[in-house]
């Protein structure tokens, strides 16, 4: 199957800092990729959706200001998570959307945690 | 809003058993996707059910979607520990934008 990886697997950093946290399609394009955020043995809930050369599209509830979003190629989506704060530790997961075989594929995720 | 319900939340099998997991969505389905997820990983795929009635299989596993595309079900036969993991059900709810269940927490006892 298709592969999607992220960078980094996880982080740590101090109340206040910033994240860039990237997704990259390896063997394909994507046009559309998604970030995803999940709570411990909770199901995953969509963030918004990464635009190629466009801006993201924002769930509702999702601060866009907090949580920037760059789909600068076709294979790389990056999510920021500016001035980080404790409720900000989550586990973050993109994914990505390979036309061809119309189907998702996900990404291992990154953890996050906000000290 | 759609909302997708898994059940059971957990189950037990002994190695060898055949086990049942569903999915039932408040409202009708136009793209099913089941993914299996260990604990703090990633999201394996699994199959996509589209039509009523669909019914796709891949080794052991075998996913249907039912006429009314409001439920679907994941079948998996003669269970090994490599099954156990959450299986979760995600809805296309527009522009390829997935809804997930809360997940079915499945445990193969060897």
């Amino acid at each position: 199957g298709a592969v999607v990886s992220q960078h980094p697997s996880r982080v740590i950093c101090k109340s206040g800092t910033s994240v860039k946290i990237e997704c990259r399609s390896l063997d394909f394009q994507a046009t559309t990729m998604f970030w995803y955020r999940q709570f411990p043995k909770k199901s995953l809930m969509l963030m918004a959706t990464s635009n190629e050369g466009s801006k993201a599209t924002y769930e509702q509830g999702v601060e866009k200001d907090k949580f920037l979003i760059n789909h600068a190629s076709l294979t790389l989506s990056t999510l920021t998570v500016t001035s980080a704060h404790p409720e900000d530790s989550s586990f973050y997961i993109c994914s990505a959307r390979e036309t061809t075989k119309d189907t998702q594929y996900f990404g291992p995720g990154t953890r996050l945690t906000v000290l | 809003s759609q909302e997708l319900e898994q059940s059971p939340q957990s189950l037990i099998v002994q190695e060898g058993k055949n086990l049942t997991i569903n999915c039932t969505s408040s409202k009708t389905l136009y793209g099913l996707y089941w993914y299996k997820q260990k604990y703090g990983e990633g999201l394996i795929f699994l199959m996509m059910l589209q039509k009523g009635g669909e019914e796709k299989s891949h080794e052991k596993i075998t996913a249907k979607l039912d006429e009314k595309k409001q439920q679907s079900s994941l079948h998996i036969t003669a269970s090994q520990p490599s099954h156990a993991g959450i299986y979760l059900c995600g809805a296309d709810k527009g522009f390829d934008r997935l809804a997930f269940g809360k997940g079915n927490q499945v445990v193969v006892i060897p």
